[in-house]
């Protein structure tokens, strides 16, 4: 019965390549958020998703940041070109529904991106 | 103004010593979170609240819906309950899916 998993745990890119992180809820739980960290502050809400659905992205950067949760599979948050202001902590939750009722939040332990 | 305030900002404290930990908000909520960020930084969901008291073993959360105000209280502290503790709020009057967060409160007990 594991809990959010994600991974990698510690990703080190350079400046310009591509990074993804990967979240896999908890088994029975269909929706999805993820959460940015930057070193020294507090948690920034990113995006909320639902199997194949995105359904609120106002956290997320205009650019170069997309998200998505496939029907089968993790959900991915994928940032293209990074620079050195998108090293952060990257945290995922899950809860079993959404919305209002999503008062049952399962985090991950994060996924730490340093960019060179 | 951030919409989520926390007090203190870092607070020591001697072994079994009761600790409270405040959080103040500024807009109208369905439900607060009271989270624990541990050294690693993983995160674990502590509370959920939206009217009254919880308490699960030495911790206690409460909530005033009126003040918009809540603490978190730890009885008989222990050095493993050195962690961040971050209040967070699901707000009524944005998307029912997204938390804002308070700044955490960095908690060391001392043995």
């Amino acid at each position: 019965n594991a809990g959010v998993m994600q991974n990698p745990r510690h990703l080190v890119r350079r400046r310009g390549q591509e990074a993804r992180l990967r979240c896999s809820p908890v088994k029975g739980h269909s929706h999805v958020y993820w959460y940015r960290q930057l070193p020294e502050e507090g948690l920034k809400f990113m995006v909320y998703l639902q199997k194949e659905n995105i359904i609120d992205e106002s956290g997320m950067p205009k650019e170069r940041f997309s998200a998505e949760f496939p029907k089968e599979g993790p959900s991915i948050l994928r940032i293209q070109q990074v620079v050195r202001g998108d090293s952060a902590a990257y945290f995922c939750a899950s809860s079993p529904i959404g919305g209002f009722g999503a008062n049952v939040l399962t985090f991950g332990a994060g996924s730490r991106l340093t960019v060179l | 103004k951030n919409e989520v305030e926390q007090s203190p900002q870092n607070l020591t404290a001697q072994e079994g010593e009761f600790i409270t930990i405040n959080c103040s908000y500024s807009v109208g909520i369905s439900a607060l979170h009271w989270l624990q960020q541990h050294p690693g930084g993983g995160i674990v969901s502590l509370f959920m609240l939206s009217s009254g008291k919880k308490k699960h073993g030495r911790l206690i959360a409460t909530i005033n819906i009126q003040e918009k105000h809540s603490s978190l209280h730890i009885t008989a502290s222990h050095p493993r309950d050195s962690a961040v503790y971050i209040c967070a709020v699901r707000s009524g009057e944005t998307s029912g899916s997204r938390l804002t967060f308070g700044e955490g409160t960095q908690l060391t007990v001392n043995p």
